[in-house]
């Protein structure tokens, strides 16, 4: 099984629906993101989290909320979803006290907004 | 602002050399990394580096020259299943990693 789990691993919506997006992991880790990835573009930054209490606007938060339910688990919602979000997601945690702040990603949320 | 440059593609051919390229303006500098990602998959870690110089681990090398604000990602002895794209990735002043838009490689036979 995998550390990191991401669900739906697809989703198709429409305009104006509410989505969310949800992670879990088993890590142990304090500190969990959510990712966008767009063809030719790095990897943008929504929302991190360092702990449960801890919830902070990453570069392209805007159209985004997020809520750090465990230490294990933080959802991402779309509250109104628009075509321009469709892409792919992804969570990911590291490990406060790690030297390097690796980096250990789910498997991706695909997301189309029509 | 900030910014970080790498080939968008790149070819090579199987039991060859690659060098993949990173150049970078960023905010403050607390290290880079490389990851691997194959396509529709999550990124997986290759290397970090914080100092100048190079690190080795295995087939991948990582280079890192702080002034020159340059890196680069030395892979050897391809191998098909090293057909990926190759991010890099700078963390700022604020421990917060930019990325780059990665670059795809390509193994030919």
């Amino acid at each position: 099984d995998a550390d990191v789990t991401q669900t739906p691993r697809n989703r198709i919506t429409k305009t104006g629906k509410r989505i969310m997006l949800e992670c879990s992991q088993t890590k142990g880790h304090d500190r969990m993101y959510w990712y966008r990835q767009d063809p030719g573009l790095g990897l943008r930054l929504i929302y991190y989290s360092f702990d449960v209490k801890d919830i902070n606007k990453g570069e392209i938060s805007d159209g985004y909320s997020v809520s750090r339910q465990a230490q294990a688990k933080f959802s991402l919602s779309l509250e109104s979803a628009i075509p321009n979000q469709t892409a792919l997601y992804f969570c990911a945690t590291s490990d406060q006290g790690a030297d390097t702040g690796e980096l250990f990603f789910g498997e991706g949320s695909r997301l189309t907004v029509l | 602002g900030q910014n970080i440059d790498q080939p968008t593609e790149m070819t090579a051919t199987e039991g060859a050399i690659v060098q993949i390229n990173c150049t970078y303006q960023t905010s403050g500098f607390n290290g880079l990394f490389w990851y691997q990602q194959h396509a529709g998959e999550a990124p997986t870690f290759l290397s970090y580096n914080v100092l100048d110089g190079l690190e080795e681990k295995g087939r991948f090398s990582s280079f890192l020259s702080r002034s020159k604000g340059y890196s680069y990602l030395l892979l050897k002895e391809l191998q098909m299943k090293d057909s990926a794209s190759y991010l890099c990735a700078i963390m700022d002043s604020n421990y917060q990693l930019i990325w780059g838009a990665g670059t795809k490689l390509i193994i030919k036979p």
